[in-house]
């Protein structure tokens, strides 16, 4: 089982939609849990993180955390195809300082 | 600006030829790091510096070698490429090893290895 997964699309949706982006992973010790934006041919840059379990909430973007289900999700809100991008979701383990990420999921904002 | 900077951005070598992708960021960064990024595979990282003098193994470091000597600088160097190293990599830095879940990456270097 890979240490995080995601769902690689890609995803289509209209402009003004939610989009909900999701990955899973396996070690219950991950205690940062990041997500970061990827325009194409650029390199990644970051969203949001958040530490703990609950969500965090930056303008259209809703980071939520899971850890008794090993979930986390990403929501865009009033999408804009702007946001057509793949975006990463990435995972601190803090006792090596390793980050993990996930393979990425491509999004289309369609106007 | 505050930034990550990779050179050369392109680069198409040999099978065996050594070669050195430099890397350099100016916000006095402590963590720094080598990533490959392959379709259907995300990024992987290569190994990573806690900070000056202090290096560590990644997740795939088969093949690579790294030093960090200045904070500032964190060159990748492949010392006899194989046409599996071809990928685009990416280095990035963060303010501290505990803080490396924000990290800055720079522009990528796409590397083509014949």
């Amino acid at each position: 089982q890979k240490e995080v997964e995601q769902d690689p699309g890609p995803l289509s949706v209209p402009e003004g939609a939610i989009v909900s982006l999701n990955c899973t992973y396996s070690n219950s010790a991950f205690q940062y849990f990041m997500w970061y934006r990827q325009y194409s041919r650029k390199g990644p840059e970051l969203l949001m993180y958040t530490y703990s379990s609950g969500n965090k909430e930056d303008g259209r973007f809703t980071a939520q955390v899971d850890k008794s289900s090993k979930y986390i999700s990403l929501f865009i809100r009033d999408s804009q195809p702007s946001d057509s991008a793949t975006y990463l979701c990435a995972i601190l383990e803090t006792s090596y300082d390793k980050v993990i990420f996930g393979p990425g999921t491509s999004l289309s904002v369609i106007p | 600006e505050a930034q990550v900077t990779q050179n050369p951005r392109y680069l198409i070598t040999v099978t065996g030829k050594k070669l050195t992708v430099t890397c350099s960021q100016n916000m006095n960064h402590e963590y720094m790091s080598w990533y490959r990024q392959d379709p259907g595979l995300g990024l992987r990282q290569i190994y990573y510096s806690m900070n000056v003098e202090v290096t560590d193994k990644g997740d795939v470091p088969e093949g690579y070698k790294v030093s960090r000597k200045e904070k500032r600088n964190f060159p990748l160097i492949l010392e006899s490429p194989s046409p599996n190293q071809t990928s685009l990599y990416f280095c990035a830095s963060a303010p501290t090893g505990t803080g490396a879940y924000e990290q800055y990456f720079g522009p990528g270097t796409r590397l083509t290895v014949t």
